[in-house]
């Protein structure tokens, strides 16, 4: 089965240093990838996902991006964290891509706070 | 587009009472339906899901059907714990380069 790796799992950053948050999928291959995030009580927001490698979809403008090198490693990144991107940043897979029955996989997420 | 929506919350329920989450949907095509439960902390988890209609999802004490007819799915548990508080995701899957849409989460708090 497939194991979502997420790191850091806790990150406190300063106002306008730059990120990077990694993310690796094992025990599967070809997986649409998705990053999350999710402010405090609040629902999830689709940032960015992916259908394959270099393969980049950005649902929300903002200051961060994503890149995908490598089939089953994600990484998001800022050049410069704003106060508003504090929050919970969650990785998911989807596997059986295609098919409606299959569910996302998430990772255990990074707790960023920018301060 | 699709869209879920999931009743507010938070919902402060005593142990072993009984448990409603609404969820709604609109779609397009046939959408797979899913629950998926956080616990603090954590990242999301599968909870339970339904492929088609009246199709019922089940896992740990909980259930819910696909109401196609009213395009609900709504999660029932018969009598939750303290160890079931957690923020609950309801969302679909219509396939295809597929973007699964979730609720906003229903916080469930469960007190002794």
């Amino acid at each position: 089965s497939q194991t979502i790796h997420q790191w850091p799992a806790t990150l406190v950053q300063p106002v306008g240093s730059p990120l990077s948050l990694e993310c690796t999928v094992e025990g599967t291959s070809n997986p649409n990838l998705y990053w999350y995030r999710q402010a405090a009580g609040r629902g999830l927001q689709l940032l960015f996902y992916s259908i394959g490698i270099d393969q980049i979809s950005s649902e929300v403008p903002q200051n961060l991006s994503a890149s995908r090198p490598q089939d089953r490693q994600f990484i998001l990144s800022s050049k410069k964290l704003l106060l508003s991107d504090s929050g919970f940043y969650l990785c998911a897979c989807l596997l059986s891509v295609g098919r409606s029955n299959s569910p996302l996989h998430f990772g255990n997420g990074t707790r960023l706070t920018v301060t | 587009g699709n869209s879920v929506t999931q009743m507010e919350g938070p919902v402060t329920l005593s142990e072993e009472a009984f448990l409603t989450i609404n969820c709604t949907y609109t779609a397009t095509g046939y959408p797979s339906l899913f629950w998926y439960v956080q616990y603090p902390g954590e990242g999301l988890q599968l909870l339970l899901k339904a492929t088609k209609a009246d199709d019922k999802g089940s896992n740990k004490g909980f259930e819910a059907t696909y109401r196609k007819e009213t395009t609900s799915f709504h999660l029932e548990k018969g009598s939750v714990q303290v160890s079931d508080s957690a923020v609950y995701f309801c969302a679909l899957n219509s396939g295809g380069y597929q973007k699964v849409t979730f609720g906003t989460g229903t916080k469930l708090q469960v007190i002794p």
